[in-house]
């Protein structure tokens, strides 16, 4: 079975703080991606990467950046946490390129929290 | 237009009965559709997934996908108060690099 593993299932932070949320896969996904979910707002994309070191703004990068220096392994960072970023975050992972149909499968998501 | 679109419900479905949900979306170059569940508090899980025309069936969930008409919707027999969710649909484009697009979900609620 697919794993998607995020490091911390409840973080609390404060405003200003820099915040980074880990994600592993252990299929050898190309894709990952890092959402956010809202009540009422549903599932919002934050940033994609399609390989290692590469990529792409979703719909509501702000505040956001990412990292990916292993095929494995796709980090979300928080610059400077605001509390409009109370949320929860979904990491997912899919496999190939633009041409596969192929679902995405879901870690088990990080509530956090910023005071 | 959202992209893709899903009744928010709830849905209402008594035990041992069909929950059905539609889903409808904005591109026809669409080329493949997933249906996860969500429980309350936790992450989407894949229950089904369609590329062609027609039904799918696995176990008690059925996908039907219609291109023409820009819609798939997911039967799901004999319901039981563990279907209680809310049941995502997503939608990939022909262009895009594994990304989905996902309705805003459909609250079922299934009573004994």
């Amino acid at each position: 079975d697919v794993k998607v593993t995020q490091s911390s299932r409840y973080l609390v932070k404060r405003t200003g703080e820099k915040v980074f949320l880990e994600c592993v896969q252990d299929m050898d996904h190309e894709n990952m991606f890092w959402y956010r979910q809202d009540p009422g707002l549903g599932l919002r994309l934050i940033y994609f990467s399609y390989d290692v070191k590469m990529k792409e703004k979703g719909d509501i990068p702000e505040g956001y950046s990412v990292s990916r220096e292993k095929k494995e392994r796709f980090s979300l960072i928080l610059e400077s946490a605001s509390t409009n970023q109370t949320s929860m975050y979904l990491c997912a992972s899919s496999f190939g390129a633009t041409s596969s149909n192929q679902p995405q499968h879901f870690g088990d998501g990080t509530r956090l929290s910023i005071l | 237009q959202k992209e893709v679109e899903q009744n928010s419900g709830p849905l209402s479905v008594p035990e041992g009965a069909i929950a059905s949900l539609n889903c409808t979306y904005s591109d026809r170059g669409s080329q493949s559709f997933f249906w996860y569940r969500q429980y309350s508090g936790k992450s989407p899980e894949l229950i089904m997934f369609i590329y062609s025309n027609g039904d799918k069936e696995d176990g008690r969930f059925t996908a039907q996908l219609n291109k023409a008409s820009q819609y798939v919707s997911l039967l799901i027999r004999d319901s039981q108060p563990s279907d209680s969710a809310t049941y995502l649909c997503a939608v990939k484009r022909a262009d895009s690099w594994g990304k989905l697009q996902f309705g805003a979900g459909t609250q079922v609620v299934v009573t004994p």
